[in-house]
């Protein structure tokens, strides 16, 4: 079975600070790895995805998450926190033509 | 290009009562999704199509939870009756295709049962 544990429910970073957001997965087949990201009363967002390609994967807004097999994790990262990047956000698993795993979340606050 | 539509966005009833979400996806997306947010938790898949046909609902209570997509486009999620723990946000999501296929949220609808 898939899982995926995000370390924190809530990090608070400084306007401009690096952000780090954990996750970790476990899987018994090569995952497919996602972050989302959920801005209130929204819906989740896709910011990137990790699927056997290159292990840094790029995303939107200048995000960015490493794939780490030997460390089965797959964290989040931004060089600079902006304002803008207050939100919840879901780290989750998948095989293919598997259904996606989602993690609990990590509420994003940003300190001004 | 249009997103994913749902509707309403808040709905309050009874414990007991019946209540109906509808969700149109993106056009042309094959797949759909519903997943059930719980306050503080990440999503959780209820069932998911393919088409018109189901491919995974595992997780659907159906003993009181029940979706249809008959014609392969929109989808309507019913519970009947509900329950206090069904107090959650109801998420609809649509892909191209099954499987790693990034996935399109609509905004949810926000369901408070009391």
């Amino acid at each position: 079975a898939q899982s995926v544990t995000q370390l924190g429910s809530h990090v608070s970073v400084s306007e401009g600070a690096l952000v780090l957001l954990r996750c970790n997965y476990s899987s018994s087949v090569p995952p497919y790895l996602f972050w989302y990201v959920q801005y209130p009363n929204q819906g989740l967002q896709l910011l990137l995805k990790y699927t056997s390609a290159a292990t840094l994967v790029k995303g939107i807004n200048g995000f960015e998450a490493e794939f780490k097999k030997s460390e089965t994790s797959f964290h989040l990262t931004k060089p600079s926190a902006h304002m803008s990047d207050a939100a919840e956000y879901f780290c989750a698993v998948s095989s293919r033509d598997d259904k996606i795993i989602f993690g609990k979340g990590t509420r994003l606050h940003i300190l001004p | 290009e249009a997103g994913v539509a749902q509707s309403p966005r808040y709905k309050i009833i009874e414990k007991r009562q019946s209540v109906a979400f509808w969700c149109n996806p993106i056009s042309g997306h094959a797949t759909l999704y519903w997943y059930q947010q719980i306050l503080g938790q990440g999503p959780k898949l209820l069932i998911q199509f393919q088409n018109n046909g189901v491919v995974d609902d595992s997780q659907l209570p159906k003993d009181r939870f029940s979706a249809e997509r008959l014609k392969g486009v929109d989808s309507t999620l019913k519970i009947q009756p509900a329950k206090l723990e069904d107090s959650a946000v109801y998420l609809c999501a649509s892909s191209p295709f099954r499987g790693t296929e990034t996935q399109y949220f609509g905004p949810g609808t926000r369901l408070l049962v009391l």
